[in-house]
């Protein structure tokens, strides 16, 4: 177990809907980081959240959005979805918002598996 | 969960082989280089980082080599086991403002009995 819970594990949905993944970080780790992981792009930036803040953002498209709350879980908004937003959806979180050393590095969940039909 | 879904470049050995697994990173200004290990229905666990100041950095069973001049970075897996059959990712990110590691690819790494 990395520390970093995501839910669920596993959803399937149609076309046109809307869906919220959910994200706990690693206990005392401030920043969450969303990648998406599909067949034909390998693992991809989406954005990062820093302490409630965005920080940084990806391949992110319009269509998605996302929040850490105060608390510092994030959730991650897929809406209007198409059968391309069938991934691999992994959170993960780093004490910083700066990858300066190893103690910084990302840990990463499990992942939610998205299958859009 | 399946990443290892992808079409990955696959290395096959045998256990007890040492295995050398390559990257090829794009972005010459990149001072951070991590590795990362993800197991069929996992999430990307780290296994060595090394930063641009140096050329080499060891592990445990694990060796990384960072050749700036040509951007390659490799790791090298001593006495390969079953259990280090995985996808491998080298991830690359430069280390100034916000940060956002790019990953590469990955190789499957296949460890026969």
């Amino acid at each position: 177990d990395s520390g970093v819970t995501q839910t669920p594990k596993h959803l399937i949905t149609a076309t046109g809907q809307r869906v919220t993944l959910r994200c706990s970080p690693r206990s005392g780790d401030l920043s969450v980081y969303w990648y998406q992981q599909s067949l034909d792009q390998g693992l991809q930036f989406l954005i990062q959240y820093y302490n409630g803040e965005e920080r940084a953002k990806g391949n992110i498209l319009e269509r998605f959005s996302a929040q850490q709350f105060p608390d510092l879980h994030s959730e991650l908004n897929l809406s209007s979805l198409e059968l391309g937003d069938s991934a691999l959806y992994f959170c993960a979180s780093s004490p910083r918002w700066v990858i300066a050393t190893g103690a910084n590095v990302l840990t990463f969940g499990a992942g939610s598996r998205l299958t859009v039909l | 969960g399946e990443s290892v879904g992808l079409h990955l470049p696959t290395l096959s050995v045998q256990e007890g082989d040492n295995s050398i697994i390559n990257c090829a990173y794009s972005n010459s200004a990149s001072d951070y280089f991590i590795w990362y290990k993800q197991e069929s229905g996992k999430g990307p666990q780290f296994i060595i980082d090394i930063r641009s100041n140096m050329d080499k950095r060891q592990g445990q069973r694990v060796t990384v080599l960072l050749n700036k001049t040509v951007k390659h970075l490799s790791l090298q897996i001593a006495a390969t086991q079953p259990g280090d059959s995985a996808v491998y990712f080298c991830a690359e990110s430069k280390n100034t403002g916000f940060q956002k590691l790019v990953f590469g690819t990955g190789t499957r790494l296949l460890v026969s009995p």
